[in-house]
C-alpha cells in the first residue's frame, strides 16, 4: 500500500543513453513533482504537474521531459544522459492546503531513484 | 541568495541532550513552513508543519518568527533514532498565483550517540 512509488530504485547507465523513471501515487493528490538531490544533498524542484498540467518547469535542460498520463502518474524521460545527471531523483505528490489556499504543500516522497551515469 | 538557509552541522549530541536547529528564509511572502526529516539513503518525510507561532509534537517543538524570517526546531531528550538530516522547508507561491512550490534547505545533519 505504498503511497508514492517510483521505479527503478537504482539505475546505472552509460553516457548518451536515454532512460525513463516512472512514478505513481495512490493518495488521490492532484499535484505531483520531480525533485533532484545532488551529491551535496541539495533537494531542488525540477517539474510540477497539477491534474496532468505542467505548472512548474524550472531551469532544467530540455533533455529532461516529464509526462503525466493521468493525475496519479508522472514519468520522467531523460535523453542523452550526461555524467552530471548522476543524482537521486525523487517523485513527490501533495494536496491543496485549504488553510493557506496554496497548491502543493506537505509533499509525500517516493523512495527515490539513484541514477549513476558512467 | 538561497531561499532557505540552514546550518549544515553536523551536530553530534549524546542521548538525552536537547538540540536546536535554525533556519532562515529570504522571501517574506513565504506562506507555510515545515520541517522534514531524511534518513540516510531514504526519502524526505514530513516531521512537522509550522503554520502560525509554532507548535509542539512530543519531544519536538517548532517555532516561527515571521518578523525575523526565522524558523527553529527543538528536540528534547534526544534518542538514537533521531539521527538523521533535518530539512527546513518553506512554501512560496508565485506572485499573483496560488501555485506554491516548496523550497528546501540543504539540511542539518544530526547524530545522537549513546
Amino acid at each position: 500500500d505504498t503511497a508514492v512509488s517510483q521505479t527503478p530504485k537504482y539505475l546505472v547507465t552509460q553516457m548518451g543513453n536515454d532512460k525513463s523513471i516512472k512514478c505513481e501515487q495512490n493518495l488521490g493528490h492532484d499535484t505531483m513533482y520531480w525533485y533532484k538531490q545532488d551529491s551535496k544533498k541539495f533537494l531542488k524542484i525540477m517539474f510540477s504537474y497539477n491534474n496532468k498540467e505542467l505548472i512548474i518547469n524550472e531551469t532544467v535542460p530540455n533533455r529532461f521531459s516529464p509526462k503525466s498520463p493521468d493525475k496519479a502518474h508522472l514519468n520522467l524521460h531523460i535523453n542523452s544522459l550526461e555524467l552530471g545527471d548522476s543524482a537521486v531523483y525523487f517523485c513527490a505528490s501533495s494536496r491543496r492546503d485549504y488553510r493557506v489556499d496554496i497548491l502543493g504543500t506537505e509533499a509525500f516522497f517516493g523512495q527515490g531513484t539513484r541514477l549513476t551515469v558512467v | 541568495r538561497k531561499e532557505v538557509e540552514q546550518d549544515p552541522g553536523p551536530f553530534n549530541v549524546p542521548e538525552g541532550a536537547t538540540v536546536a536547529f535554525n533556519c532562515t528564509y529570504s522571501n517574506s511572502a513565504s506562506q507555510s513552513f515545515f520541517w522534514y526529516r531524511q534518513d540516510c539513503r531514504k526519502e524526505p518525510k514530513l516531521l512537522m508543519s509550522v503554520y502560525s507561532s509554532g507548535n509542539e509534537d512530543g519531544r519536538f517543538t517548532a517555532q516561527l518568527n515571521r518578523a525575523s524570517q526565522y524558523i527553529s526546531l527543538l528536540i528534547r531528550d534526544s534518542k538514537l533514532s533521531d539521527s538523521a538530516t533535518y530539512l527546513c522547508v518553506v512554501n512560496l507561491a508565485d506572485r499573483g498565483s496560488t501555485l506554491g512550490r516548496l523550497y528546501f534547505g540543504r539540511g542539518t545533519q544530526l547524530t545522537v550517540w549513546p
